[in-house]
């Protein structure tokens, strides 16, 4: 079945740092990708998405480019800040039957100043 | 805008016993999800509506767990009779349809003792 499979958590690093959380996942068809965000007592926030191979999603300085060859989803921001603090979630969505959101186990990041 | 509510926040009961939760979506949003996230896990998906009709209910376990969206806008969960391992954080997310983001509310988190 579906699958997404994310780095395992938690990460902890120095604001400024390079951020990196791996995403993988395993789908039946040609999925749509998808970052979400969950700050702390706040429910989930969709951060970024792609719908095709080779396409790039961005948005508050973070990026994600959907690799068919790889079947990765790779978040990445350059230099991070303590408010980015938040636990990531991947997911994908096959754009077949029902169309369910499919979650990966999420990735808690805490940014230290 | 407003988002999507949810009530309670929070809810602690003794297994055996029933609990419902409650969800309005955002306005004019024809598809509405629950989903079950345990601790430490994403989010999956229980059952999504669309209007009032089911779309995918096949990991909802019908034994206990129920839900209803009459006249296609709120939509009640219901669990009868509670386990310990339904203790979790129960979301509900709705969508202008299928394929569009889908926006989440806070969340009920329930602990069964």
């Amino acid at each position: 079945g579906d699958s997404v499979t994310q780095m395992e958590g938690p990460v902890t690093l120095s604001e400024e740092a390079f951020l990196t959380i791996n995403c993988t996942y395993t789908a039946t068809g040609y999925p749509s990708l998808f970052w979400y965000v969950q700050y702390p007592g706040e429910g989930l926030q969709l951060l970024l998405k792609a719908t095709k191979a080779d396409d790039k999603g961005s948005n508050k300085g973070f990026e994600a480019t959907y690799r068919k060859e790889t079947t990765s989803f790779h978040l990445e921001k350059g230099s991070v800040q303590v408010s980015d603090s938040a636990v990531y979630f991947c997911a994908l969505r096959v754009d077949q039957g029902a169309q369910k959101l499919v979650f990966g186990q999420g990735t808690r990041l805490t940014i230290n100043p | 805008e407003a988002g999507v509510a949810q009530s309670p926040r929070y809810k602690i009961i003794e297994k055996r016993q029933s609990v419902a939760f409650w969800c309005n979506p955002i306005s004019g949003h024809a598809t509405l999800y629950w989903y079950q996230q345990i601790l430490g896990q994403g989010p999956k998906l229980l059952i999504q509506f669309q209007n009032n009709g089911v779309v995918d209910d096949s990991q909802l376990p019908k034994d206990r767990f129920s839900a209803e969206r009459l006249k296609g806008v709120d939509s009640t969960l219901k669990i009868q009779p509670a386990k310990l391992e339904d203790s979790a954080v129960y979301l509900c997310a709705s969508s202008l349809g299928t394929q569009d983001t889908q926006y989440f509310g806070p969340g009920t988190r329930l602990t069964v003792l």
